[in-house]
This record gives C-alpha cells, sequence and structure tokens, in this order.
C-alpha cells in the first residue's frame, strides 16, 4: 500500500517561499508514475498545482508556472514542492499524489495534506 | 476546460439514490474521475474512466457519461456517503469541479 506523507512549514510570510516534501513509502518514486501537487484553499475547491516523473521531467500549471518547481529525489524517495512570492491567496491545504502507471492524470493515492497559512 | 457541477447541495435520506451531475466546458471523451471527501481528510478516488470502480469502492457508487456530461449516482445512501463529491477531467490540464455536498435529509 503506497503511502505518502507531506511535510514542511505550516506557517509562511507573505512574498516569502512555500516548501514543502513529500515523502513516499510502499512503493518507489522511481516506479512508471507521475507525482503531484494539488491544493485546495480553506473551504474551497482543488487546483491541479503541477507533476514530476522520475526522470525530473514536469509539468506546471499554468497559472502558477511562474513560480513552483517540483522537484524529485530518488534516492530519498521524495519529491519537493517549491512556491515562490506567495501571498494569502496561497493559502490551502497542499497534497501530494500519485498518478496511475502510464501518464494518466487522475489520482490513486493521496497524503493526508499539509496546511500552509501565508500570513505576517 | 472548466468543470461544473449540479447541484451545490443535494439533500438526500439515508436509502435514497442519489444523482450528481458535471459538466465539461468541451468534450473530455471519458477521461473523467470521480472522487468523494470527508471532512479534515484526503479525497478518495471513487470512479476513473468516467465508469470504472476504483478498487475497494462498493457497488453503490456507478458512473456515467463521455463528452461534457457525466454523473455519478449512489444507489442507496449509507451513512458513510454524505461527503462532497468532485469531479476532474484529465482530458487536458487536470481540472475539478467544484463540488457537490450530499447531505443528510
Amino acid at each position: 500500500q503506497v503511502q505518502l506523507q507531506e511535510s514542511g512549514p505550516g506557517l509562511v510570510k507573505p512574498s516569502g517561499t512555500l516548501s514543502l516534501t513529500c515523502a513516499v513509502s510502499g512503493g518507489s518514486i522511481s516506479s512508471n508514475n507521475w507525482w503531484s501537487w494539488i491544493r485546495q484553499p480553506p473551504g474551497k475547491g482543488l487546483e491541479w498545482i503541477g507533476e514530476v516523473y522520475r526522470s525530473g521531467n514536469t509539468n506546471y500549471n499554468p497559472s502558477l508556472k511562474s513560480r513552483v518547481t517540483i522537484s524529485v529525489d530518488q534516492s530519498k524517495n521524495q519529491f519537493s514542492l517549491n512556491l515562490n512570492s506567495v501571498t494569502a491567496a496561497d493559502t490551502a491545504v497542499y497534497y501530494c499524489a500519485r498518478q496511475p502507471p502510464d501518464f494518466i492524470r487522475y489520482i490513486d493515492y493521496w497524503g493526508q495534506g499539509a496546511l500552509v497559512t501565508v500570513s505576517s | 476546460i472548466v468543470m461544473t457541477q449540479s447541484p451545490v447541495t443535494l439533500s438526500v435520506s439515508p436509502g435514497e439514490r442519489a444523482t450528481l451531475s458535471c459538466r465539461a466546458s468541451q468534450s473530455v471523451s471519458s477521461n473523467l474521475a470521480w472522487y468523494q471527501q470527508k471532512p479534515g481528510q484526503a479525497p478518495r478516488l471513487l470512479i476513473y474512466g468516467a465508469s470504472t470502480r476504483a478498487t475497494g469502492i462498493p457497488a453503490r457508487f456507478s458512473g456515467s457519461g463521455s463528452g461534457t456530461e457525466f454523473t455519478l449516482t449512489i444507489s442507496s445512501l449509507q451513512s458513510e456517503d454524505f461527503a462532497v463529491y468532485y469531479c476532474q477531467q484529465f482530458n487536458k490540464w487536470p481540472t475539478f469541479g467544484q463540488g457537490t455536498k450530499v447531505e443528510i435529509k
């Protein structure tokens, strides 16, 4: 059973950088899966931020592309999200997640989520 | 692609049937998934490919549709089914509907 666990600061200052890591257990980050970050502002819907493959190839939401970096660390079996120049609008629960094999972009495994608040 | 779900809230009695709708602003073929989300939890995959139940999902959940119109049906609501349901298209850059809350009538 694949498990994903987000970690990182729960509070980020405006204009700062939000950084989260997702540790994968029960499976390998080097498998034929893409790995995603999805966020959900409090009381609102879901937004797909971006995704990374074991090779380091990435795809980003066009609306966030200029501020987002997603990377993979095969040696640690984890992947990471960096979002810079944050504002209060970036306050959300951030989920790391796994797509099924062969680049089919829905999510079969989710992390529990990490609330990140942007505030001074 | 904009995904629009209706209704926003659905009030249903336990044991009754619930029908949730999801409309895409352009065709997504059968590249559609449904998720269930309970308060404080991550979403859970219910349906993918518009009509295929995910592993471990009870048969009372069924999905149908293709192109721009999709339906999630819960044949007989159980207490654990009261939650928010999201559709998501994956034909192009993935986008989600705004959700339908299924509440106890």
